[in-house]
């Protein structure tokens, strides 16, 4: 499976923006790019997620280098309530190699949010 | 709100009883999913289903197992808990052609 690798841990100040990123040099063709977070004491939840495009929803944009190695997921402005694990996850859309759709976790990036 | 519950949210055990987990859905979404968590790490899939009595393995298998005799309840089971199956367990859900899946609370299991 290939993988991704991000920082252990970035901070930042409320209501600047945040980028948070993200390295999978090994990625294929097939990969999609998924962001979730969790927060305290709760269970993981749906950011954002893309393939080849940038993507922007209500809750944060995602950036996708042009050799997909690695991308880059912006919170426009961070608020207290966006301090959070961030997990960057790929996952293999191919039907023969994931059936289930499964997501595989790494470490994450725990966010800090300063007032 | 996806509609999901997990039951029950805390449970301490001991050493070689049997602990059953329910994962509990209102909305018929075909796949769902049963993740441990330990500390400082993120989720490792242990089992997870396409259908009512279809399931398959996940990364984390052993000594867990898993029924689905209706599209709503996914229940996680391990025969005889060990200590090293202390973890927070998450239940999700996924709606068929989507590729986003929505987590349920979680389960605090201690096993002594």
């Amino acid at each position: 499976d290939a993988k991704t690798t991000q920082p252990n841990s970035m901070e930042s100040n409320e209501e600047e923006p945040v980028h948070l990123p993200c390295n999978h040099s090994t990625i294929s063709g097939t990969d999609y790019i998924h962001w979730y977070r969790q927060l305290p004491s709760q269970g993981p939840e749906y950011v954002i997620h893309g393939l080849t495009s940038n993507v922007n929803n209500r809750m944060a944009s995602l950036a996708i280098a042009e050799d997909r190695k690695s991308s880059t997921l912006i919170l426009h402005r961070a608020t207290l309530r966006d301090a959070a694990v961030y997990y960057c996850i790929l996952r293999d859309a191919t039907p023969a190699n994931n059936a289930g759709n499964m997501l595989t976790f790494g470490g994450g990036t725990r966010l800090m949010v300063k007032p | 709100d996806a509609g999901i519950t997990q039951s029950p949210r805390h449970k301490v055990t001991e050493t070689g009883t049997p602990v059953t987990l329910r994962c509990h859905q209102t909305e018929n979404h075909r796949y769902m999913y049963w993740y441990r968590q330990d500390p400082g790490h993120g989720l490792r899939l242990i089992h997870y289903s396409y259908g009512v009595k279809d399931t398959d393995k996940g990364e984390v298998s052993d000594g867990y197992s898993v029924s689905r005799s209706k599209t709503e309840d996914f229940l996680l089971t391990l025969e005889s808990a060990t200590s090293s199956q202390t973890s927070v367990y998450f239940c999700a859900i996924r709606r068929q052609g989507a590729d986003e899946q929505f987590f349920g609370p979680g389960t605090r299991l201690t096993v002594l």
